[in-house]
């Protein structure tokens, strides 16, 4: 049982490069989340999808887009890539109850450079 | 922004001891969690306490929450070496998580 998975785990592009992360979950989660830890912080969240089929904006979503491709599949796009974007990105999923009281499932990043 | 402010920033013990960590915040919330991040690894989940509970054990953690001081506390007993690691609080409002900046432990063997 992989639980999250993310590719590429690292990754350098040049400004002005475009790049697709991949998260894919095979929990059966109906929530994914995109989010970014820059050193020293906790994550900031980018971009979710409550269900399939949904996606909003979280507290920094500029630069970036996302696909909620299935239930399994979630990618976030650098359009043009900036140096600012310099981070490492975690996607997780979580387990839809009517309680909301359910963890998050974390992949284990992907290391992003921008030069 | 930030609604969880985390305490202390870094913490340094022996193995054995006690480690407390504390955590802030601002609004009003579903549940409060705890996880944990080693080196270069995504986050684990540690421990959930919804916000009307008052204190959650599991293993050789302690978790209070006190809605009214919007505050909680984590509380990892007999540390070992391999409780090294960033620990992060996140409170969650609406499904989505806050989280804090996290406390760097460090047990010393």
């Amino acid at each position: 049982n992989a639980g999250v998975t993310q590719t590429p785990k690292f990754q350098v592009l040049k400004t002005g490069q475009s790049m697709t992360l991949q998260c894919a979950q095979d929990m059966n989660h109906n929530s994914m989340y995109w989010y970014r830890q820059d050193p020293g912080m906790g994550l900031r969240l980018i971009y979710y999808s409550a269900s399939e089929g949904t996606t909003d904006k979280g507290e920094v979503p500029n630069g970036y887009n996302v696909s909620r491709l299935n239930k399994r599949e979630f990618s976030l796009r650098l359009e043009s890539a900036a140096p600012s974007q310099t981070s490492v990105y975690f996607c997780a999923s979580r387990r839809k109850s009517d309680r909301l009281n359910q963890p998050q499932h974390f992949g284990d990043g992907t290391r992003l450079s921008i030069l | 922004s930030q609604q969880g402010e985390e305490d202390p920033q870094a913490l340094s013990i022996q193995e054995g001891e006690n480690a407390t960590m504390n955590c802030s915040y601002k609004t009003s919330i579903n549940n409060l969690q705890w996880y944990r991040q080693n080196s270069g690894r995504g986050l684990v989940h540690l421990i959930l306490i919804r916000s009307n509970e008052r204190e959650k054990h599991s293993g050789r953690l302690r978790v209070t929450l006190d809605t009214s001081k919007k505050s909680s506390s984590l509380l990892i007993t007999a540390s070992r070496a391999a409780d090294t690691a960033s620990y992060f609080c996140a409170t969650d409002a609406s499904g989505k998580l806050t989280f804090g900046q996290g406390t760097i432990l460090t047990v010393h063997p």
